[in-house]
């Protein structure tokens, strides 16, 4: 198994480029997310699908859009990138129930906006 | 509404023993604990649930105790594999449909030959 798979590894964008971070899990997990971690803040989640066909806003979703393309699959597009889009993001996995299941982390994409 | 983690640093020699703890303002029903290492991905360690139910690693005990609203983590005979950041999440019983975990700004600890 190769458990949550992210790509791209790095990305750097010009400020107003466009862009889709993919997510894929092969765990069969209902649930999957997007955060994004910056040097001191922690993880912040951005959005969130708690089962195939459901999305939902976390703390920061202002800026991206997310698409549950199946039950394996959760992008997260940036529409107009801006320099404080500059972050690691890690997509997760896992079953059913954000509080009592672990969440599997995919290896983070380090994007850069310049 | 961020749960607090104390101590924000850790420096240890192989060996030695470190709590690190989690408090929240809000009540809880759950506490995630992750361990990330530097440029990699947080990995999970434990979960602890309302009514004393646990999860997660053999060899790292949690503690977690509902009315004082906190949990800990207690890693004994120190390795040098246990140095990295670790965070903890938290999940509230009054979130209804929101349900998410909040997570602290981590602990760093380092473990010295």
């Amino acid at each position: 198994n190769a458990g949550v798979t992210q790509t791209p590894k790095f990305q750097v964008l010009k400020t107003g480029q466009s862009m889709t971070l993919q997510c894929a899990q092969d765990m069969n997990h209902n649930s999957m997310y997007w955060y994004r971690q910056d040097p001191g803040m922690g993880l912040r989640l951005i959005y969130y699908s708690a089962s195939e066909g459901t999305t939902d806003k976390g703390e920061v979703p202002n800026g991206y859009n997310v698409s549950r393309l199946n039950k394996r699959e959760f992008s997260l597009r940036l529409e107009s990138a801006a320099p404080s889009q500059t972050s690691v993001y890690f997509c997760a996995s896992s079953l059913s129930g954000v509080y009592s299941y672990e969440q599997y982390f995919g290896p983070g994409t380090r994007l850069t906006v310049t | 509404q961020q749960p607090v983690q104390s101590p924000q640093a850790v420096i240890l020699r192989e060996g030695e023993d470190a709590v690190i703890n989690c408090s929240s303002s809000k009540a809880l029903y759950s506490v995630h604990w992750y361990r990330q290492k530097h440029g990699e991905a947080p990995v999970f360690l434990m979960i602890l649930l309302k009514g004393g139910e646990q999860k997660g690693h053999e060899k790292i005990s949690a503690s977690f105790n509902e009315k004082k609203q906190q949990s800990s983590l207690y890693l004994t005979a120190s390795q040098l594999s246990y140095s990295g950041t670790y965070f903890c999440g938290t999940g509230s019983p009054n979130a209804g449909n929101n349900r998410k975990l909040i997570w602290g700004l981590g602990t760093s600890l380092a473990v010295n030959p």
